[in-house]
């Protein structure tokens, strides 16, 4: 079945780093890709998505491109700060069917 | 801005015992989700539903799982006899159209012991 992978976390960088987190997804078919963060106590949010091959997702500083020759969807930044201290989660789903399937999360912290 | 909320936040419980999971979708949402994640583990769809029915439902969701829309408001899940095995953080989602963007609320996390 479909299934994504993330590179396993806690991420630690300091302020201003550079941000990479890898993921990559099985598919049938031609999937939607999503990155949602939770933040501590908070439900996930959407934070970007794209829906075909060679779409670019971006939101907050983020951006994710869709790699079909790949089957990637990294998601980075050019400057992380402190408040991007979060659980990022690498998500998919099939453009017929409604249910989410998610990575296990990488923790990403920054540090000031 | 609306928000999915999920009460409670933390439900300890005895194996074998009744728990329901209560959530609050977004107020014009029509589908309604439940996920759950086991610690260090990948988040997994457990059932979706509309019009009081279930859309449809994963392998984990056996009969001692069921969900309600009990009034206009709540959108719960049961399980009927809790196993060691589903302590986890359960997570409820709306959206307002089929395949629209889905709102997560916070996440219950149940412990079983």
């Amino acid at each position: 079945g479909d299934s994504v992978t993330q590179m396993e976390g806690p991420v630690t960088l300091s302020e201003e780093a550079f941000l990479t987190i890898n993921c990559t997804y099985t598919a049938t078919g031609y999937p939607s890709l999503f990155w949602y963060v939770q933040y501590p106590g908070e439900g996930l949010q959407l934070l970007l998505k794209a829906t075909k091959a060679d779409d670019k997702g971006s939101n907050k500083g983020f951006e994710a491109t869709y790699r079909k020759e790949t089957t990637s969807f990294h998601l980075e930044k050019g400057s992380v700060q402190v408040s991007d201290s979060a659980v990022y989660f690498c998500a998919l789903s099939d453009p017929e069917d409604d249910k989410i399937i998610f990575g296990k999360g990488t923790r990403l912290h920054i540090l000031p | 801005e609306p928000e999915v909320t999920q009460t409670p936040s933390h439900q300890v419980t005895q194996m074998g015992q009744e728990v329901i999971l209560r959530c609050v979708p977004i107020s014009n949402h029509l589908y309604f989700y439940w996920y759950r994640q086991i610690l260090g583990q990948k988040v997994e769809f457990l059932v979706s539903f509309y019009n009081n029915e279930i859309s449809e439902k994963s392998e984990i969701f056996d009969d001692q799982f069921s969900v309600e829309r009990p009034d206009g408001s709540n959108f719960t899940l049961k399980i009927r006899s809790t196993k060691l095995e589903d302590s986890a953080m359960y997570f409820c989602a709306s959206s307002e159209d089929y395949l629209g963007e889905q709102f997560f609320g916070p996440g219950t996390r149940l412990t079983v012991l």
